[in-house]
């Protein structure tokens, strides 16, 4: 089936910093990819969506430039938070576009960022 | 604006049959999906429905009325490891459309 890998799964950073999270498609090429962010106990937040060779389309409330999204390849996208703060930490969480007739999308394992 | 209603939470016996409602407002309508979340876990895909009527997965069977935009994940023969949050979310725009989840129902199974 359809497998998202997501690295790294765990990452402490301090603030100031910048983290790089990457996403891959492993046995399929997804052209669209999705980037969520989810609080303790709370439902995921759609943060952007990944094109491949396209820049991304964020959501309404999303800082462009704190959250750097690029889909170099169609098995590839990254997220690069910025300037890393506290109030970033969170759960972020990459989801695919399976192959055609695949209706559910494929999640990766999640990136549990913690900034000090 | 758009907005998904489902229960925040349910509790149930091992061995019972449990629903879990979804309700819908969204711009637009391409499908109903259902995840299941572990703590700490990715979401994991459950079920789709894009047409009305029943989708039945072994234990797992979802229902979709888009005339009521409303739809239900039913979980029979419940067993411990179902413990978990389970998420209604609709893909608003296509077939590749981005999805927006509902704020997730968490399933708790006693022994």
């Amino acid at each position: 089936g359809a497998v998202v890998s997501q690295h790294p799964s765990r990452v402490i950073c301090k603030s100031g910093t910048s983290v790089k999270i990457e996403c891959r498609s492993l046995d399929f090429q997804a052209t669209t990819m999705f980037w969520y962010r989810q609080f303790p106990k709370q439902s995921l937040m759609l943060m952007a969506t990944s094109n491949e060779g396209s820049k991304a389309t964020y959501e309404q409330g999303v800082e462009k430039d704190k959250f750097l999204i690029n889909h170099a390849s169609l098995t590839l996208s990254t997220l690069t938070v910025t300037s890393a703060h506290p109030e970033d930490s969170s759960f972020y969480i990459c989801s695919a576009s399976g192959p055609a007739g695949n209706y559910g999308y494929t999640f990766g394992s999640g990136t549990r960022l913690t900034v000090v | 604006g758009q907005s998904l209603e489902q229960p925040s939470e349910v509790t149930a016996v091992e061995g019972a049959i449990v629903q879990i409602n979804c309700t819908y407002q969204t711009s637009g309508f391409y499908g109903l999906s259902w995840y299941q979340q572990h703590d700490g876990g990715a979401p994991t895909f459950l079920s789709y429905n894009a047409l009305d009527g029943l989708e039945e997965t072994g234990r797992f069977s979802s229902f979709l009325s888009r005339s009521d935009s409303y739809g239900y994940l039913l979980l029979q023969e419940l067993q411990m490891k179902d413990s978990a949050s389970y998420f209604c979310a609709v893909k608003g725009s296509s077939n590749t459309g981005k999805l927006i989840f509902g704020q997730g129902t968490t399933l708790q199974v006693k022994p």
